[in-house]
């Protein structure tokens, strides 16, 4: 069974400082990695995917396959960067549903 | 190009009665999924569709919920009876090849 883990519900950081989103996860196979974002009465978007390997709005996310962790990272917190994101994978193929994690609301604070 | 459509983007209804919600896909997106967001949770799968066939509907109570998508475009999420436990938002979201995929607003649902 695939899972997705989100020990944080809440996070708080101040503008400027660093942020690290926490994700842990639990797959059999080799999964494909998510962070999704949702700003305050916008829709559910993608932020970022592993295999891209790109950074979007200065965050970045290293998949861990060895602590099965796909931390979201991002050195300078923006206030606008407050929003909810949820980690999601996917076990890729002909079945692309995604599991989701619970989500951590991060906010940051000026 | 146009995202996800889905409508209505709230319904309150009271515990029994029926509701059905509708999700018009990006075009050319042959995947189309049906989440349920419960407060505090994230988006769980309730069924996926692949053209207008179910790819996995493991997730789906198919003694009140059903889904279609008669054409391979357009499709329709139902509830019937509603229990209080449906309240939540239903997402819709679908994707091309290989891709990852695109949500619509949702639908808040709340029961009575």
């Amino acid at each position: 069974a695939q899972r997705v883990t989100q020990p944080e519900k809440l996070l708080s950081v101040f503008k400027g400082a660093p942020v690290e989103l926490k994700c842990n996860y639990s797959y059999s196979g080799s999964p494909e990695l998510f962070w999704y974002v949702q700003y305050s009465r916008q829709r559910l978007q993608l932020l970022l995917r592993h295999i891209s390997r790109e950074s979007i709005k200065g965050f970045t996310a290293d998949l861990n396959k060895g602590e099965t962790s796909f931390h979201l990272k991002k050195p300078f917190a923006q206030e606008e960067d407050s929003a909810m994101y949820y980690c999601a994978l996917t076990g890729g193929g002909s079945n692309y549903k995604l599991t989701f994690g619970k989500g951590t609301l991060l906010t940051v604070n000026p | 190009e146009a995202g996800v459509a889905q409508s209505p983007r709230y319904k309150i209804i009271e515990k029994r009665q029926s509701v059905a919600f509708w999700c018009n896909p990006i075009s050319g997106h042959a995947t189309l999924y049906w989440y349920q967001q419960i407060l505090g949770q994230g988006p769980k799968l309730l069924i996926q569709f692949q053209n207008n066939g179910v790819v996995d509907d493991s997730q789906l109570p198919k003694d009140r919920f059903s889904a279609e998508r008669l054409k391979g475009v357009d499709s329709t999420l139902k509830i019937q009876p509603a229990k209080l436990e449906d309240s939540a938002v239903y997402l819709c979201a679908s994707t091309g090849m290989s891709q990852p995929q695109h949500f619509g607003d949702g639908t808040r649902l709340s029961i009575l």
